[in-house]
């Protein structure tokens, strides 16, 4: 069965830490990772997708297999960070649906 | 600029009402879901489609059905609200089964009393 764990439901650092969100999956096959963010009052959206290997808002996420791990990670956490974070992983070659984490809330204090 | 809206904000229900959420997307998206979202559980998937008048279950269908009659709308039923049932009902569009991304609308704030 596919599972998506987020460990941490509540993240608080101070405006210039670095930041970490844990992302750990259970899967046999090879599936794609994705990061979700919601603003407060806004839609959820994509933030980024590991297959990109982009860097979004200063934000990266390496695919780590043998740890199963897609970690979000940002070196300088800004105010505007503050959000509620979903990992999400579509299972191998390609599927409609997306298997949801249960959320990270990081809160950026100043 | 893939736009997917739903019908209401907000909405406060009676338990044992027949509720109905609407959801529309304007680019011609192959796929749509619902999920509810609730603190600590994250979102979970009740239904999705990827036809016009095709469905398949989440994974918590019970108690909620959908109708796909037109490739833009897919529509949410409670067909017996309860009061378990409140929660926050966001809806969400593809635009084919290789397109990951998904586009969320801005989500349904469901009361039952």
């Amino acid at each position: 069965a596919q599972r998506v764990t987020q460990p941490e439901k509540l993240l608080s650092v101070f405006k210039g830490a670095p930041v970490e969100l844990k992302c750990n999956y259970s899967y046999s096959g090879s599936p794609e990772l994705f990061w979700y963010v919601q603003y407060s009052r806004q839609r959820l959206q994509l933030l980024l997708r590991h297959i990109s290997r982009e860097s979004i808002k200063g934000f990266t996420a390496d695919l780590n297999k043998g740890e199963t791990s897609f970690h979000l990670k940002k070196p300088f956490a800004q105010e505007e960070d503050s959000a509620m974070y979903y990992c999400a992983l579509s299972p191998q070659g390609g599927s409609e649906k997306l298997v949801f984490g249960k959320g990270t809330k990081l809160t950026v204090n100043p | 600029d893939v736009k997917v809206t739903q019908s209401s904000r907000y909405l406060v229900k009676r338990t044992g009402e027949k509720v109905f959420l609407e959801c529309v997307q304007d680019m011609d998206h192959e796929n749509m879901f619902w999920y509810r979202q609730d603190p600590g559980l994250g979102l979970r998937l009740i239904y999705f489609s990827y036809d016009v008048k095709m469905k398949e279950k989440g994974d918590i269908p019970e108690g909620y059905s959908v109708s796909r009659e037109k490739k833009e709308r897919f529509s949410l039923i409670l067909e017996s609200a309860s009061t378990n049932q409140t929660s926050m009902y966001l809806c969400a569009s593809s635009l084919s089964w290789t397109a990951y991304e998904q586009y969320f609308g801005p989500g349904t704030r469901l009361t039952v009393t």
